[in-house]
């Protein structure tokens, strides 16, 4: 298996335009995560998914960020509209199940908003 | 709230053994993970620790005693290319209380000199 696909893998942007991040988690996994890295919060979960279904989204900064997994293999996050301060890394993770698993995390999208 | 401590910065040299440490705060546990991430990659995942004691594998053990809310992580025999971030993350329940997620420390930053 290929991992965790995540495109792109940079991104700047305006302030003000809408960003849609991508990922392609590892088949057979049924928990998809986003997170979120900057120096200053280090990694912050953003939203998980099993079998498709949002299960907590609390750390959803706001309603400018949503997120949707309309099959097993595909997940989107979107920002609209971009600000400055979303800057940073957002990382695309899956897993099988919750129990101890590992999670298998994707390389990551480096979005810049100007 | 939930939070976990861990050192900033952790300096050694090759051939040292280096100790990282993690004390917690969470509302819930069910095991300590830790996860390295090099310079520009993803975290990945190298251990974890559902019960009290040591887990060995390699090179690097982890511990942890549940009843102090403390872990710690220990490289031994460090090479070069253990320079790298090293996070630990709690399984904890939301702070919603209706299901688990992790709960990640801000990183150490390891830098292994000749």
């Amino acid at each position: 298996d290929a991992g965790v696909i995540q495109s792109p893998r940079h991104e700047v942007t305006e302030m003000g335009q809408e960003v849609t991040l991508r990922c392609k988690p590892i088949s057979g996994h049924d928990y998809l995560f986003w997170y979120r890295q900057t120096m200053m919060r280090g990694l912050e979960l953003l939203i998980y998914f099993n079998n498709n279904v949002p299960i907590d989204d609390s750390g959803m900064p706001e309603d400018r960020f949503s997120a949707k997994m309309p099959n097993a293999s595909f997940s989107t996050l979107k920002i609209q509209p971009s600000e400055p301060r979303d800057s940073a890394v957002y990382f695309c993770a899956s897993s099988q199940g919750t129990g101890n698993t590992e999670a298998f995390f994707g390389q990551g999208t480096r979005l810049t908003v100007v | 709230g939930q939070s976990l401590e861990q050192p900033s910065e952790v300096t050694a040299v090759e051939g040292a053994i280096v100790q990282i440490n993690c004390t917690y705060q969470t509302s819930g546990f069910y095991g300590l993970s830790w996860y390295q991430q090099h310079d520009g990659g993803a975290p990945t995942f190298l251990s974890y620790n559902a019960l009290d004691g040591l887990e060995e594998t390699g090179r690097f053990s982890s511990f942890l005693s549940r009843s102090d809310s403390y872990g710690y992580l220990l490289l031994q025999e460090l090479q070069m290319k253990d320079s790298a971030s090293y996070f630990c993350a709690v399984r904890s329940l939301s702070d919603a209380g209706n299901n688990r997620k992790l709960i990640w420390g801000l990183g150490t930053s390891l830098a292994v000199n000749p």
